[in-house]
């Protein structure tokens, strides 16, 4: 199985500031397929955006949020963090079967 | 509007069985493959098995081969996970989720409520 592994556990910024967070494959993933997922407390995870380099955001998702990567590095950048960005996010890889998610990383308020 | 609704979670003893079901709407369910997933504090969130639209297909994570059933009714628009041979470990949130495109079975862009399965004795 692919492992996937994110970086940092918690990530602690302010409103205005930028995030990035990271999501490392312990396998080159074929096609580049990873998604990021969004999960507030109580709710499902929120697709944010997936395909090819993870850079192909979900309808309705603001673009603020991006993804890039390849290969085995992937990241999920939150350009300007507003105050309902605040969450836990997850990577998915649909490169191999079964498809994995990493463990998540929090995103808290500094 | 897609809606997916999970129902059939329950307490239920290790060895036991359960059925799941996803009631779908908003959407041309026998056109997409379906996937069941499940969450719990202590293994996260873990893809547990999907299927095709045509329902002549199947996928299963290693942990659940063998024990869980996923099926589906076309006429009802609903998805199943029949769940056998019960483990603690098997403790979890369970959601159904559907693709965004119905020419690939992934990623998750719709999500249900989830249903709560507790195997306990």
């Amino acid at each position: 199985d692919i492992v996937l592994t994110q970086s940092p556990g918690t990530l602690s910024l302010s409103p205005g500031e930028r995030a990035t967070l990271s999501c490392r494959a312990s396998q080159s993933l074929a096609s580049d397929y990873l998604a990021w997922y969004q999960q507030k407390p109580g709710q499902a995870p929120r697709l944010l955006v997936f395909g090819a380099g993870a850079s192909n955001r979900a309808t309705g998702i603001p673009d603020r949020f991006s993804g890039s990567g390849s290969a085995t590095d992937f990241t999920l950048t939150i350009s300007r963090l507003e105050p309902e960005d605040f969450a836990v996010y997850y990577c998915q890889q649909f490169g191999s079967s079964p498809r994995t998610f990493g463990q998540g990383t929090k995103l808290e308020i500094k | 509007e897609v809606q997916l609704l999970e129902s059939g979670g329950d307490l239920i003893q290790p060895g036991g069985s359960l059925r799941l079901s996803c009631a779908a709407s908003g959407f041309t369910f026998n056109t997409y493959a379906m996937s069941w997933v499940r969450q719990s504090p202590g293994r996260g969130l873990e893809w547990v098995s999907a299927i095709n639209g045509g329902a002549t297909a199947t996928y299963y994570t290693d942990s659940v081969k063998g024990r869980f059933t996923i099926s589906r009714d076309n006429s009802r628009n609903t998805l199943y996970l029949h769940m056998n041979h019960l483990r603690v470990e098997d403790t979890a949130l369970y959601y159904c989720a559907k693709p965004p495109h119905d020419y690939q079975d992934y990623p998750f862009e719709h999500w249900g409520q989830g249903t709560l399965v507790t195997v306990s004795s």
